[in-house]
């Protein structure tokens, strides 16, 4: 399928467990980013690549892991996961200006 | 720390009121500023704003850019129910793309 894709599209993990959120493109765009959505806070950047196998911070990185080994996937990863990371969490793939958003994935953390 | 402000929080109209949304940054370099709508699912790009004074317009949505006040206005007239999500404006502060967002405006229309 064309576009951007995410999965799972819903998860539920237990404190301490280690998750990862996969991310696919199939537009070959070459800056992808990982946002967090929380109500009343918008979205928040996790994580973006510029281009395969370069990676960088965003606002919100810590408990997060991500590699991009691969120009069309971007997984991330929560180490341990915590409470405070139950969210909806969103891909993006960049045609500048443009973000080309995917579905989400709402992760909660029991 | 780049901010961005969005006012209101939320609101409700009735269909074929006229709507304006506000946005406000401080960034420490401003590239371009840029409106999301997002209904029950992924935001998608409405416009992106680079110079100030000139409005850009999509239909019955416009917006403007004031550099020298840092401020967006998006409006939205003679509104539907299908106009009803949450509008969210960016900051892009650095190149590459990062986006600062602020907090959403949520946008009820009412029939």
């Amino acid at each position: 399928d064309a576009g951007i894709t995410q999965s799972p599209r819903y998860k539920i993990t237990e404190t301490g467990r280690q998750v990862t959120l996969m991310c696919h493109q199939t537009w070959s765009h070459s800056y992808m980013f990982w946002y967090r959505q929380d109500l009343g806070h918008g979205l928040r950047l996790i994580y973006y690549s510029a281009a395969a196998d370069i990676t960088d911070k965003g606002e919100v990185p810590d408990g997060y892991v991500v590699s991009r080994s691969k120009t069309e996937n971007f997984p991330l990863t929560l180490e341990s996961a915590t409470r405070s990371q139950t969210s909806v969490y969103f891909c993006a793939s960049s045609d500048y200006p443009e973000q080309y958003f995917g579905p989400g994935t709402r992760l909660t953390v029991t | 720390e780049d901010k961005v402000v969005q006012s209101p929080l939320s609101l409700v109209v009735h269909e074929g009121d006229t709507v304006t949304l506000n946005c406000s940054y401080e960034v420490t370099n401003f590239r371009s500023l840029l409106w999301y709508k997002q209904e029950k699912k992924a935001p998608t790009f409405l416009f992106m704003l680079t110079s100030s004074g000139i409005e850009k317009k999509s239909g019955r949505l416009s917006s403007i850019l004031d550099k020298k006040e840092l401020f967006s206005i998006l409006n939205i007239t003679a509104t539907q129910t299908g106009d009803s999500a949450v509008y969210l404006c960016a900051v892009e502060a650095e190149y590459g793309n990062k986006l600062v967002f602020g907090a959403g405006t949520i946008l009820r229309v009412k029939s």
